[in-house]
């Protein structure tokens, strides 16, 4: 059971455009959504989180939405750059019962920024 | 300041074997995470350690175990290796008790089973 699915594995933008990464999660219990960042033989960077009870959280060039009707999270990254090209994983986490301090991770987006 | 460091970043063992990793975490930090990342999957939550009690497991069967030491650093073991355990080890930590989950993670280490 994939409680949180990224359905694109790959995307690919031109530079200066905007990057959209969709994440879609299944429990309404969820407490805490994140967006990691992957380059390649390095392990995972923590980009942005926002929390269940707001809409939007905002930092630079990153913006997260959360839809929480639509159990849907997005990250918007204006304008893109080519040093942007890397694996995105969203994370939720639940912050109470037994799914305490664990994150549970989507299967990630490959985004390619094109110069 | 120092990052999360895995050791070793590369193992190779053959099927039966027992692995060990390594893991230090961030100064300061106390708990400890173990994730892994099989070949085009997302990476799968193994274990969470906080001052040195196992706080919580995912589903993985028992031969995947660890421990956290005094000193928060930890180990994961895996025995009786199986094809399938073939996949990238992350570890990662973090202050205890942040809520919002903020996990820095190492580079990991990258297990092959022959």
């Amino acid at each position: 059971d994939q409680q949180v699915k990224q359905n694109s594995p790959s995307l690919s933008v031109q530079e200066g455009r905007i990057s959209i990464l969709n994440c879609d999660y299944t429990n309404s219990m969820f407490d805490y959504f994140l967006w990691y960042k992957k380059y390649p033989a390095e392990g995972p960077t923590f980009l942005i989180s926002i929390s269940s009870i707001k809409d939007k959280n905002e930092d630079g060039r990153f913006t997260v939405f959360l839809n929480k009707s639509a159990k849907h999270l997005s990250l918007h990254i204006v304008p893109s750059q080519p040093g942007d090209s890397a694996v995105y994983f969203c994370a939720v986490v639940n912050a109470g019962g037994t799914s305490y301090g664990k994150l549970t991770f989507g299967q990630g987006t490959i985004l390619t920024v094109h110069p | 300041e120092a990052g999360v460091t895995q050791s070793p970043t590369h193992l190779i063992k053959t099927r039966g074997q027992q692995a060990t990793l390594r893991c230090s975490p961030i100064s300061g930090h106390t708990s400890v995470y173990w994730y892994q990342q099989a070949l085009g999957l997302g990476l799968q939550f193994l274990l969470w350690y906080d001052e040195g009690e196992e706080r919580n497991r995912g589903n993985f069967p028992p031969r995947f175990s660890g421990r956290q030491f005094p000193n928060y650093s930890s180990e994961l073991n895996v025995n009786a290796l199986e094809l399938e355990d073939s996949a990238l080890y992350l570890c990662a930590s973090s202050e205890s008790g942040t809520l919002n989950e903020k996990l820095f993670f190492g580079s990991g280490t990258q297990l092959s089973v022959l």
